[in-house]
């Protein structure tokens, strides 16, 4: 089942900010927020993760609602090369049992010049 | 550091013949995942080792599919007899600590079944 829902699809200017919504409304507390891509061809990649607080690495920066029932990744200056297929997932983390992956159909992000 | 690493990256095969895809998991990690992608059905989880032994097989899709995990550093996913509907591309994917932690995609296998 389902556990998210995000936008088909989206385009982005390069150099621009991309903004990319995911709804979780049924989140459980002990859920957390997981975001990987898929560029043409290649293996998923892990971007970030969260519980309840902002996260940000060097690829990205995930922004989390206080009712957790919603977040959004954003990549601060999008360039080509971040065309790809997000994913946004919620499960349980640090458990060595409990819900898989599942990474649903995710959003297009087209990256454009 | 050397990812996950999978072979072949690409087979054509006829339908009836045995395929067998190989998987070199990220050195450390204890646990290990097959998937399978298509366009139908996205990404699909086939089967999750930890320590090397199956935990969660449930997304096997019949008993031509079969995966073993000898040692901790090499998997197999076998197909046989292979069928046009196996078509799709299988990853395979390592963590350290099972299903909760963060998990590492190699760059998976194009199988094409004719």
């Amino acid at each position: 089942d389902a556990k998210t829902t995000q936008p088909p699809s989206m385009d982005c200017a390069e150099g621009r900010a991309a903004n990319l919504p995911c709804n979780h409304s049924t989140i459980s507390g002990n859920e957390y927020v997981y975001w990987y891509r898929q560029i043409h061809s290649q293996g998923p990649q892990y971007i970030i993760h969260g519980l309840k607080n902002n996260e940000t690495n060097e690829m990205a920066s995930l922004i989390i609602t206080e009712d957790r029932k919603s977040s959004t990744l954003i990549l601060p200056h999008a360039t080509l090369r971040d065309t790809a297929v997000y994913y946004c997932i919620v499960r349980v983390a640090y458990s060595n049992t409990g819900n898989q992956f599942y990474f649903g159909t995710g959003t297009s992000l087209t990256v454009i010049p | 550091d050397a990812g996950v690493i999978q072979s072949p990256r690409h087979e054509v095969t006829e339908m009836g013949q045995e395929v067998t895809l190989r998987c070199k998991p990220i050195s450390g990690h204890n646990s290990l995942f097959w998937y399978r992608q298509t366009m139908m059905r996205g990404l699909e989880l086939l089967i999750y080792f930890n320590n090397n032994v199956p935990i969660d097989d449930s997304g096997m899709p019949e008993d031509r599919f079969s995966a073993k995990m000898p040692n901790a550093s090499f998997s197999t996913l076998k197909i046989q007899p292979s069928e046009p509907r196996d078509s799709a591309v299988y990853f395979c994917a390592s963590s350290l600590g099972g299903y909760g932690n963060t998990i590492y995609f190699g760059e998976g296998s194009w199988l094409t079944v004719v």
